[in-house]
């Protein structure tokens, strides 16, 4: 069975683009989680989906970040204008259930130069 | 004062000793506790939940304290294989937030 897929796994651009990330959860997971982590730290919460609901976007750090999951499958994440101080790694989880074990992707690292 | 606090290490260990790490947590309300594994530029996988009595997995040994808000993990007999970064996470409350520690790299030395 296939796990948690993103792409690309790494994006260099440039202040001011505007970079999509995508995520593919691991089939008939309904819970998808992004997270990232900017260097140096700790990985941090950015949002949940139940399906193609928000459930909890309390984490995205601005309105330069708009995640979507549309019909429930797959999530992008998009970030525009992108600045200096969104480079990190940005991992996607899913889950069958509500608290179940998360299940990561490998992650998109994004350099923003 | 972060929310959830590890040792960055590393912790060079020679092979076949036993390690233990631990992680303080600020917040009381903390309902479940977690280690998560990380290889070097891979994704943080599950090693262990972490319950209130104690568990324990093969070499991998998880302990929750409470009153003093810290979470243990013990590694008997280590291998090479352990050489990893160690994340601490904890969830508060009803959702899936979970918090999580920056890490403490191991590394298993032959």
């Amino acid at each position: 069975e296939a796990g948690v897929t993103q792409f690309p796994s790494h994006s260099v651009i440039e202040k001011g683009q505007t970079v999509t990330l995508r995520c593919d959860p691991i089939s008939g997971h309904d819970n998808l989680y992004w997270y990232r982590r900017v260097m140096g730290k700790e990985i941090k919460f950015l949002l949940h989906f139940v399906k193609e609901s928000k459930q909890d976007e309390s984490g995205m750090p601005n309105n330069r970040f708009l995640a979507e999951r549309t019909g429930g499958t797959y999530s992008t994440l998009k970030v525009q204008p992108a600045e200096l101080e969104d480079s990190g790694v940005y991992f996607c989880a899913s889950s069958q259930l509500a608290f179940g074990e998360l299940f990561f992707g490998e992650g998109s690292r994004l350099t923003v130069l | 004062r972060k929310e959830v606090e590890q040792d960055p290490g590393p912790f060079n260990v020679p092979e076949g000793a036993t390690v233990a790490f631990n992680c303080t947590y600020s917040n009381s309300a903390s309902q479940s506790f977690f280690w998560y594994r990380q290889d070097c530029r891979k994704e943080p996988k599950l090693l262990m939940s972490v319950y209130s009595s104690g568990n324990e997995d093969g070499r991998f040994t998880a302990q929750l304290n409470r009153a003093s808000q810290y979470i243990s993990l013990l590694i008997r007999d280590s291998k090479l294989s352990d050489s990893a970064t160690y994340l601490c996470v904890v969830n508060i409350g009803s959702n899936y937030q979970l918090i999580w520690g920056a890490g403490t790299k191991l590394i298993i030395k032959p």
